[in-house]
């Protein structure tokens, strides 16, 4: 158990339909990154959020969107759902060892889009 | 950025020793190396990091020879339960690194009884 979590677990859900995923990181870490995996595609990342603010962007679509709350939370909101769009999503927080970073991942909300 | 490159797929008997090589011959003075793993439906695992010559935890080691211009993970005698696949990634990881490092496909570890 990596101490971060998510929810849903599953998530079945329409073209055109938005969802909300959502990520707990690890207590006392403050940066929260999600990416995408789509089947037999490594991790794509998507966003970093550092304290609450955005830290930087990878290949996220305009179509999804995320923030970071005051308690260090996480959503991703996915909107005008596509039937590419059908992935897991996980969220990593991390954490700084000897000054190096070590990201800690949760279990993934798995999103299939018919 | 450093590129990465390191094999699709291996298979392995149980109770042999594995060696995953990664080659990254752009690697930078401060890019450190990162081995995660990756079971099905899962969310990859730290497993080591290394910057240079040998480390080893309880899990694997990671040698590093002194160009850098490769790392290779060895795992102990495996199991079944190591079938997983296994993510080398290259950066620095002191200044934001994960934004920009690439986990790509990885290598497949097939653990055969």
């Amino acid at each position: 158990d990596s101490g971060v979590t998510q929810t849903p677990k599953h998530l079945i859900t329409a073209t055109g339909q938005r969802v909300t995923l959502r990520c707990s990181p690890r207590s006392g870490d403050l940066s929260v990154y999600w990416y995408q995996q789509s089947l037999d595609q490594g991790l794509q990342f998507l966003i970093q959020y550092y304290n609450g603010e955005e830290r930087a962007k990878g290949n996220i679509l305009e179509r999804f969107s995320a923030q970071q709350f005051p308690d260090l939370h996480s959503e991703l909101n996915l909107s005008s759902l596509e039937l590419g769009d059908s992935a897991l999503y996980f969220c990593a927080s991390s954490a700084f060892s000897r000054g190096q970073e070590t990201q800690y991942f949760g279990p993934g909300t798995r999103l299939l889009v018919l | 950025l450093a590129k990465t490159t390191q094999p699709i797929s291996m298979d392995s008997y149980e109770g042999q020793e594995v060696n995953i090589t990664c080659s990254h011959n752009n690697i930078a003075t401060n890019d450190y190396i990162t081995w995660y793993q990756q079971f099905p439906s899962q969310g990859p695992r730290f497993i080591i990091q290394g910057y240079k010559t040998k480390v080893t935890n309880e899990v694997a080691s990671l040698f590093i020879p002194a160009d850098r211009k490769s790392s290779t993970l060895s795992l102990p005698r495996v199991s079944l339960s190591d079938t997983a696949v296994y993510y080398c990634l290259v950066g620095d990881m002191n200044s934001g690194g994960y934004q920009k490092v690439t986990f790509g496909i990885g290598t497949k570890l097939q653990v055969i009884p």
